[in-house]
């Protein structure tokens, strides 16, 4: 039961475009959500977080939308950087529980 | 520096042969948790621990072993490696209060024939 979905396995944007990438969650309990960036033969690393009692968090290029209605969340990357060209896994919390990852989503920057 | 280290990062073993990854940070973190990611499967928690002497199963523990004896350590046991188990490994810690920011390891590539 997969209950952090990132349906697009893939993305390709054009450099210094907008990168928009999706997550859904089922599970209602969750109440704090995480995006990790991940580059080859690497860990995966922490990039920015929201609270469920916020809809929305900026942290300079990177904003993450929460809508808590339709249990969805995304990450809004702008303008998009050749660095950027990693993959991306959205993940999920409550409480001191463990996080549970979605798939994940490569994002390829194109020059 | 603050970090989550890993030993060994590659390695390549045959079915059977008992074998240890370790793990160690040095932020003093509570929780630490073993990870494998493989192909459309994304990152799945094999064994966790909220803190010393205190360990739990993950999503996928069969045939896996832990141990948390000291707060900065949790090594990953295999007791006899399966081919099924050739993966990417991840070890993780955070703390178990505000600010759920979990930080990994670089990454041992364990491949059993």
């Amino acid at each position: 039961d997969q209950q952090v979905k990132q349906n697009s396995p893939s993305l390709s944007v054009q450099e210094g475009r907008i990168s928009i990438l999706n997550c859904d969650y089922t599970n209602s309990m969750f109440d704090y959500f995480l995006w990790y960036k991940k580059y080859p033969a690497e860990g995966p690393t922490f990039l920015i977080s929201i609270s469920s009692i916020k809809d929305k968090n900026e942290d300079g290029r990177f904003t993450v939308f929460l809508n808590k209605s339709a249990k969805h969340l995304s990450l809004h990357i702008v303008p998009s950087q050749p660095g950027d060209s990693a993959v991306y896994f959205c993940a999920a919390i409550f409480g001191n529980e463990k996080l549970t990852f979605g798939t994940g989503t490569r994002l390829t920057i194109i020059p | 520096e603050a970090q989550v280290t890993q030993n060994p990062r590659y390695l390549i073993t045959v079915t059977g042969k008992k074998l240890t990854v370790t793990c160690s940070q040095n932020m003093n973190h509570e929780y630490m948790s073993w990870y494998r990611q493989d192909p459309g499967l994304g990152l799945r928690q094999i064994y966790y621990s909220m803190n010393v002497e205190v360990t739990d199963k993950g999503d996928v523990p069969e045939g896996y072993k832990v141990s948390r004896k000291e707060k900065r350590n949790f090594p990953l046991i295999l007791e006899s490696p399966s081919p099924n188990q050739t993966s990417l490994y991840f070890c993780a810690s955070r703390r178990t209060g505000r600010g759920r920011e979990q930080y990994f390891g670089p990454g041992t590539r364990l491949t059993v024939t």
